[in-house]
């Protein structure tokens, strides 16, 4: 029974690049969360995704970020032109559809980006 | 909107000690969810444990359990007998359901746990 699977689990990218951040949820799971977390930080909400629908991205930055999850496939949290802010862990999370106590989200072991 | 306060930075307890983690947060909601999440140096996050509002009996998970005191907006973590694997970051976190749906977790800043040998 595989947890939610994030890959790469490192990447390095330099300033004007593009990263692309893979998500595989858990198995019955069909929702999916993004979260980033500072150095001594907590994490923060991104968004909130569904198959083929975002239903809350009221955590994504307005520009350059942007998320998917496709009918087939992984979700893919997108950065384009990235810059030294963005380096952070990103971890996602995945959760039954929320009917009775199905809530519960389970994370990834995250994905580290390191813009340099 | 949501906060949730950890009011610990970092706590230091010898191994087979009991030890409590404080958290407190912020809402107008009647119905919602709270937990709490370790995360060891591997930088995993685990669910420790979980509790809804809406039941005054509070949760436990074999050596962890809460003490959810709703009307002050309190949920604290108490770790008894604590061992050398228990050293981790511990956030509380929250999420509210208006019942149509989940929502995203608001985390406090974390509590960072020493389990001294």
């Amino acid at each position: 029974n595989a947890g939610v699977m994030q890959n790469p689990r490192h990447l390095v990218r330099r300033r004007g690049q593009e990263a692309r951040l893979r998500c595989s949820p858990m198995k019955g799971h069909s929702h999916v969360y993004w979260y980033r977390q500072l150095p001594e930080e907590g994490l923060k909400f991104m968004v909130y995704l569904q198959k083929e629908n975002i239903i809350d991205e009221s955590g994504m930055p307005k520009e350059r970020f942007s998320a998917e999850f496709p009918k087939e496939g992984p979700s893919i949290l997108r950065i384009q032109q990235v810059v030294r802010g963005d380096s952070a862990a990103y971890f996602c999370a995945s959760s039954r559809p929320p009917l009775g106590n199905q809530e519960t989200q389970y994370f990834g072991p995250g994905t580290r980006l390191l813009v340099l | 909107a949501q906060t949730v306060t950890q009011s610990q930075p970092e706590m230091s307890v010898q191994e087979a000690e009991t030890v409590t983690l404080s958290c407190t947060y912020d809402t107008s909601e009647s119905n919602y969810y709270l937990f709490w999440y370790k995360q060891p140096p591997s930088r995993q996050m685990i669910l420790v444990i979980r509790q809804e509002a809406y039941k005054q009996q509070n949760a436990t998970e074999n050596r962890f359990s809460v003490n959810f005191q709703k009307a002050a907006k309190s949920f604290s973590l108490k770790i008894s007998d604590s061992q050398l694997g228990d050293t981790a970051m511990y956030f509380c976190a929250f999420m509210k359901h208006d019942g149509g749906g989940a929502d995203g977790l608001t985390f406090g800043k974390g509590t960072h746990l020493i389990i001294q040998p």
